[in-house]
């Protein structure tokens, strides 16, 4: 299934913008790109998706190039609330599953 | 809506026991997916279903995984006879037609098999 690849974990200050980058080389033409958050015993949560250029909303933006093979999601001014795991996905929209990887640990210290 | 309900919580049980997981997803949803997370293989997607009809349970490990869903609102994950490597998180997760994004995520059943 489709994969994709970000860093394994990340480490901010509070207050900072955090650039979390996903490369997914083989995206397909109806694909979307989404991204999740999770915290520790929870469930994951999403947080935005796009197709390309650029989307935001009221948590991140997210920014798509025109060759849509990689995407990045930018946290502004996080906080220690952000610490959490963040997996970028990509949605076959005609499977509708989403296929989970590994995904960034982001620790944020005060 | 109170969002997607999974019950129970935690559950500890010995090997060889039957365990029966249940979910409730958003009302109005007619996708809901279950998966797994353990820190070694992180979150698996085990089954999907459509309109209560399983559409991919090439994610469930072995025969000993089932999953049903009788109607809109229910729907169980059961492991007989469960097996300590089966120990894990449990997701139920639940979406729309007219969402395709966003899954919506229970708190998850923590599932120790001792």
């Amino acid at each position: 299934l489709a994969k994709t690849t970000q860093p394994i974990s990340m480490d901010s200050y509070e207050g900072q913008e955090v650039n979390i980058t996903c490369s997914h080389n083989n995206i397909a033409t109806n694909d979307y790109i989404t991204w999740y958050q999770q915290f520790p015993s929870q469930g994951p949560r999403f947080i935005i998706q796009g197709y390309k250029t650029k989307v935001t909303n009221e948590v991140a933006s997210l920014f798509i190039p025109a060759d849509r093979k990689s995407s990045t999601l930018s946290l502004p001014r996080v906080s220690l609330s952000d610490t959490a795991v963040y997996y970028c996905l990509r949605l076959d929209t005609g499977r509708r599953a989403l296929t989970f990887g590994s995904g960034t640990r982001l620790q944020v210290q005060p | 809506d109170a969002g997607v309900i999974q019950s129970p919580r935690h559950e500890v049980t010995e090997m060889g026991q039957e365990v029966t997981l249940r979910c409730k997803p958003i009302s109005g949803h007619d996708y809901l997916f279950w998966y797994r997370q353990t820190m070694m293989r992180g979150l698996e997607l085990l089954i999907y279903f459509n309109n209560n009809v399983p559409i991919d349970d090439s994610g469930m490990p072995e025969d000993r995984f089932s999953a049903k869903m009788p109607n809109a609102s229910f729907s169980t994950l059961k492991i007989q006879p469960s097996e300590p490597r089966d120990s894990a998180v449990y997701f139920c997760a639940s979406s729309s037609t007219g969402d395709y994004t966003e899954a919506f995520f229970g708190q998850g059943t923590r599932l120790t098999v001792v």
